[in-house]
């Protein structure tokens, strides 16, 4: 069964210190694909990045970027100079792409709950 | 695009009472979900459609009905509401199931008394 954590359940930084929100993955599959999402306080969930298992290089966008190891299976999320905007709560998630049941269904991990102090 | 809209957006129920929980989507998207929403839980999945006519269950399904009738509609229906079906609920719409990004809805904030 698939399952994701997020050993981090709560991170308090200072404006402009980098920050990094852990997420390890289990999966038995070859084939899955991985997401962040961010929940800001206002409630609703925005997609962040879709990385599929074929594709190991990190990406960077902007002032985020992700760390892929699938020899740790793990799927890292880096804030760079935090801003206090970044105040929310992060869900790392995976799907399994195998068949088009409930395997490939979206396993988010329990979330970090990020706040950026002026 | 309004994307996926719910309603409503609050909600006391007593116990025992019923109701839908509206979600519409204007992407034409194929994939669609009702998740749930707790402290300290992460998000769970309740029911899911791959498609009109086509459902099933995810992880957490006891006290809940759906049906998809259209692609854009996706009701989520609490037959006989209690206390531990108070939480936030989201719906979600995806063009495929598994592989790509899921749009999720603002929400509905349930209370059941």
């Amino acid at each position: 069964a698939q399952k994701v954590t997020q050993a981090q359940t709560e991170i308090s930084v200072v404006e402009k210190e980098d920050v990094t929100l852990d997420c390890v993955y289990e999966t038995r599959d070859t084939t899955y694909y991985l997401f962040w999402y961010k929940q800001p306080p206002s409630g609703e969930l925005v997609f962040l990045i879709r990385r599929n298992s074929f594709d190991e290089q990190n990406e960077i966008s902007g002032r985020y970027s992700w760390n892929f190891q699938k020899s740790t299976s793990s799927f890292n999320f880096t804030i760079t100079a935090s801003q206090v905007v970044d105040s929310a709560v992060y869900f790392c998630a995976l799907s399994e792409a195998w068949g088009s049941g409930a395997n490939s269904k979206l396993t988010f991990g329990k979330g970090i709950t990020l706040s950026v102090r002026p | 695009n309004a994307g996926v809209t719910q309603t409503p957006e609050f909600q006391v129920l007593k116990t025992g009472q019923s109701m839908t929980l509206q979600c519409a989507q204007d992407m034409n998207h194929e994939y669609m979900s009702w998740y749930r929403q707790d402290p300290g839980m992460g998000l769970r999945l309740i029911h899911y459609s791959v498609g009109a006519g086509i459902t099933d269950q995810g992880e957490v399904p006891n006290g809940y009905n759906v049906s998809r009738s259209t692609t854009e509609d996706f009701p989520l229906r609490l037959l006989s509401a209690a206390p531990s079906q108070t939480s936030v609920y989201f719906c979600a719409s995806s063009i495929q199931q598994g592989i790509y990004e899921q749009y999720f809805g603002p929400g509905t904030r349930l209370t059941v008394t």
